[in-house]
């Protein structure tokens, strides 16, 4: 079955280390999203990827880092300069021209700085 | 600065009650409005609107768009306990790359 796949699905984190959360999709998508939740906040976006080996900064880029080395791919670091990383993280995709059924959403990973 | 503001954030009634979820927007580019639904993880689509007017149901949920006023609602007939979770807002925007974005979602709890 097609998907997003998002691991690991809890993570703990000490402060001041860095920490890679994993984001794989077999759609075909060519977009793909990370998106931070907290509480009464809704989702706000991080970083965003069109097209392979291209990315954009989204709303909450600062502390984090992503690389878009192949189109199933979408992995997101959260750095030891962001400084309040215990959140919830969604990745999603999507087909870059079909907007027409939103996105496809992962399961998430919460972080926990311990 | 694109905006999507939901009401109320939380929300708690007894099941078989009917609830009206709001969400306005402020946004550059729109293209689409879609109402998702998280119970606990991923959230789910539940619709999508583009056009006024233009109501759009599945079994006891519905919602219409008003774009001139630049709102839309969520309606849940008849709840159910199995409705509860937190409903979120999102507006598709078309601004060089495509992109959600979210409202702050409202939490919806459906007492026995």
């Amino acid at each position: 079955d097609g998907g997003i796949t998002q691991s690991p699905k809890y993570l703990f984190r000490k402060e001041g280390q860095n920490v890679t959360l994993s984001c794989e999709q077999n759609l075909n998508h060519d977009a793909m999203y990370w998106y931070r939740q907290d509480p009464g906040q809704g989702l706000r976006l991080i970083y965003y990827s069109q097209i392979v080996n291209d990315f954009q900064k989204g709303d909450i880029a600062e502390g984090y880092s992503v690389s878009r080395e192949k189109k199933e791919s979408f992995p997101l670091t959260v750095t030891s300069a962001q400084k309040n990383p215990t959140a919830f993280y969604l990745c999603a995709s999507s087909m870059d021209l079909d907007y027409n059924y939103g996105y496809t959403f992962g399961s998430g990973t919460r972080l926990t700085v311990v | 600065e694109d905006k999507v503001v939901q009401s109320p954030l939380s929300l708690v009634v007894h099941e078989g009650d009917t609830v009206t979820l709001n969400c306005s927007y402020e946004v550059t580019n729109f293209r689409s409005l879609l109402w998702y639904k998280q119970e606990k993880k991923a959230p789910t689509f539940l619709f999508m609107l583009t056009s006024s007017g233009i109501e759009k149901k599945s079994g006891r949920l519905s919602s219409i768009l008003d774009k001139k006023e630049l709102f839309s609602i969520l309606n849940i007939t008849a709840t159910q306990t199995g409705d509860s979770a937190v409903y979120l807002c999102a507006v598709f925007i078309i601004q060089g790359a495509q992109k959600l974005v979210f409202g702050q979602g409202t939490r919806l709890t459906i007492n026995p």
